[in-house]
């Protein structure tokens, strides 16, 4: 039982480079979301997706686009890279409803914009 | 006003001391409140959470809510040069989105 993997750990990009960073989970959870971490700024939430077949925008959705591929995987996508997207990526997913709205997170992708 | 706000510290302790971690915020819809840890480059991890107010215990530490003044607290008794990371509270809402809003995170160093 992986938990929750990101791919990939580490990635280095030009402004104006595209990439995806992929997320699954293998807890069968419904809910899956992407945060980016700042120093100073704590997590913000990108985008999240209820259920399979579902995404909404969160806190800082602008330059992003994901994709709800199926229950287990949920990308996100930078389509023209800039130095502002600098930042840790986190993908999480909880499994929805009571008792517990627990998220658990995947050990984060590290993303540079030169 | 931010809905959660944080002290980000850095706080600084020497080990065995009794250690104070707070969030207050703004909206009173909030009814779960959470407390994750993370370690250095590491993903947040859950550590306690809460539906109500009043203290929850567990080992050595105490997760206190106050709906009445919207003030939550982290509490670690002896704390431990393992406990140094990052805490972040983390509060939500319960039915509709299930989106949590979490704090800045306070980084914690405990001294041996």
């Amino acid at each position: 039982n992986a938990g929750v993997t990101q791919t990939p750990k580490f990635q280095v990009l030009k402004t104006g480079q595209s990439m995806t960073l992929q997320c699954a989970q293998d807890m069968n959870h419904n809910s899956m979301y992407w945060y980016r971490q700042d120093p100073g700024m704590g997590l913000r939430l990108i985008y999240y997706s209820a259920s399979e077949g579902t995404t909404d925008k969160g806190e800082v959705p602008n330059g992003y686009n994901v994709s709800r591929l199926n229950k287990r995987e949920f990308s996100l996508r930078l389509e023209s890279a800039a130095p502002s997207q600098t930042s840790v990526y986190f993908c999480a997913s909880s499994e929805g409803g009571r008792p517990t709205y627990e998220q658990y997170f995947g050990p984060g992708t590290r993303l540079t914009v030169t | 006003q931010k809905e959660v706000e944080q002290d980000p510290g850095p706080l600084s302790v020497p080990e065995g001391a009794i250690v104070s971690l707070n969030c207050t915020y703004s909206n009173s819809a909030f009814q779960y409140f959470m407390w994750y840890r993370q370690y250095s480059r590491k993903g947040p991890e859950l550590l306690m959470y809460t539906y109500s107010s009043g203290n929850k215990e567990d080992g050595r530490f105490t997760a206190q809510v106050d709906k009445s003044s919207k003030y939550i607290s982290l509490f670690i008794r002896d704390s431990q040069p393992s406990d140094s990371a990052t805490y972040l509270c983390a509060i939500g809402t319960q039915g509709g989105s299930e989106k949590l809003v979490f704090g800045k995170g306070t980084k914690l160093t405990v001294n041996p």
